[in-house]
Order: structure tokens, then sequence, then C-alpha cells
């Protein structure tokens, strides 16, 4: 089966303009996550979808982020704007089994995001 | 939530076991520990869970204390593909995919 697909890998911009990160996750996973790793820190989780709707996002660090997945597929990540401490790697996830806490966490490889 | 106490690093030589420690003295009667590891430039990985009870599967096995308070991650035969930094996780009955990740153990393999 094909993985978690984060795009793009790589970002650069400005301080001040605006990214938005996708996140295709497995087919069939009506679970999907956002976490980021800061420069230096842990990775953090951001918030979690249950198909379209937001499980948790008790990790998002404030409102200059939005999250939405429409329909329950795929998943942006919008930051705007975007600052300089935005600067890392996030990654999505996804896992299958809706009430399983035990269902493992497939991750995409990231996108890293360098704001300057 | 509880957390987890691993070693910084630790190294091994290509094709020996290597054992990954982790103290969760504080781990809850529900509690999974659960094991990812993240190899360079990729995100993290799924390798093992387990609740009372000893565990393997194809990449590694879970040896966990009688009284819960730590495991152990074995790799049986380390490759150089296993480099990578190995997290030790407990995941809540409640918590569904929302982990709690730590510093980890990076694990150096030498050939």
């Amino acid at each position: 089966e094909a993985g978690v697909t984060q795009f793009p890998s790589h970002s650069v911009i400005e301080k001040g303009q605006t990214v938005t990160l996708r996140c295709d996750p497995i087919s069939g996973h009506d679970n999907l996550y956002w976490y980021r790793r800061v420069m230096g820190k842990e990775i953090k989780f951001l918030l979690h979808f249950v198909k379209e709707s937001k499980q948790d996002e008790s990790g998002m660090p404030n409102n200059r982020f939005l999250a939405e997945r429409t329909g329950g597929t795929y998943s942006t990540l919008k930051v705007q704007p975007a600052e300089l401490e935005d600067s890392g790697v996030y990654f999505c996830a996804s896992s299958q089994e809706l009430h399983s806490y035990n269902s493992p966490l497939h991750f995409g490889n990231g996108t890293r995001l360098t704001v300057t | 939530d509880a957390k987890t106490t691993q070693p910084n690093s630790m190294e091994s030589n290509e094709e020996e076991p290597v054992h990954l420690p982790c103290n969760h003295s504080t781990i809850s009667g529900t509690d999974y520990i659960h094991w990812y590891r993240q190899l360079p430039s990729q995100g993290p990985e799924y390798v093992i869970h387990g609740l009372t009870s000893n565990v393997n599967n194809r990449m590694a096995s879970l040896a966990i204390a009688e009284d819960r308070k730590s495991s152990t991650l074995i790799l049986h035969r380390a490759t150089l593909r296993d480099a990578a930094v190995y997290y030790c996780i407990l995941r809540a009955t409640d918590s569904w995919g929302k982990l709690q990740f730590g510093a980890g153990t990076q694990v150096v393999v030498t050939p």
C-alpha cells in the first residue's frame, strides 16, 4: 500500500508569507494527525482529525495555523502569516481504526519549513 | 501524561544484539508501551507495542518488567539500517493518536 505522502518536501518562505502544507494519508485511514519538530526540540502533537472533524486540536500553537480536511481525505495545514519560530519539520500521520488506541500511526517523511 | 526516560545514545556493532532500556515508573495500569524509531530524514516508524506480556514481531522484541515500570526493546541482530533514534512512548487508552515523544535514544551501529 502507498504510504503517507506529504508535499512539498521542503519549503522556504519569508516571514509574513503564507505556506500551505499538504498531507495524503493512507487510503481508508480515518485518523489523520499533524505533528512538528521545531529546531532543537522534540516532536510535538498539533492536532487530530477523525474523518473530516477535528477530534483534538490542543497542540495548535496559535491562530496563525489552520488545518483542514475537507471530505475526510487529504489534509492541509496553512500557516499565515509565517514567523521565524515556525521553522521546523511538519509530519503528518494516519491510522486506521477509529476507536483503537493501539492502532499504529504511519508517518510521512515530513515537510521541512524554513522561514527567513 | 506519564513520562519515559531513555539513555541519550547507545552504540552497537553490526550483527550484535542491541538492548534499549526505557524507564516509566509512573505508568498507569492502562498505559500501553509503544516504540517508534526515526531513521535519518524520515518520519517516525512504528516498531512494536505491548501491555504486560513480552512481544515479538519481525522487527524487534519487547520485554516488559513484571511491575511494568521499565521495558527493553531488543534488536536481535543490528544492521546498519537500524541506526536511528528510538522512542519509547506510553499511550493511554484515552489518548487516541496523541503521542508524546521524548528525546529518544540515538542508536549508532558500527560495521
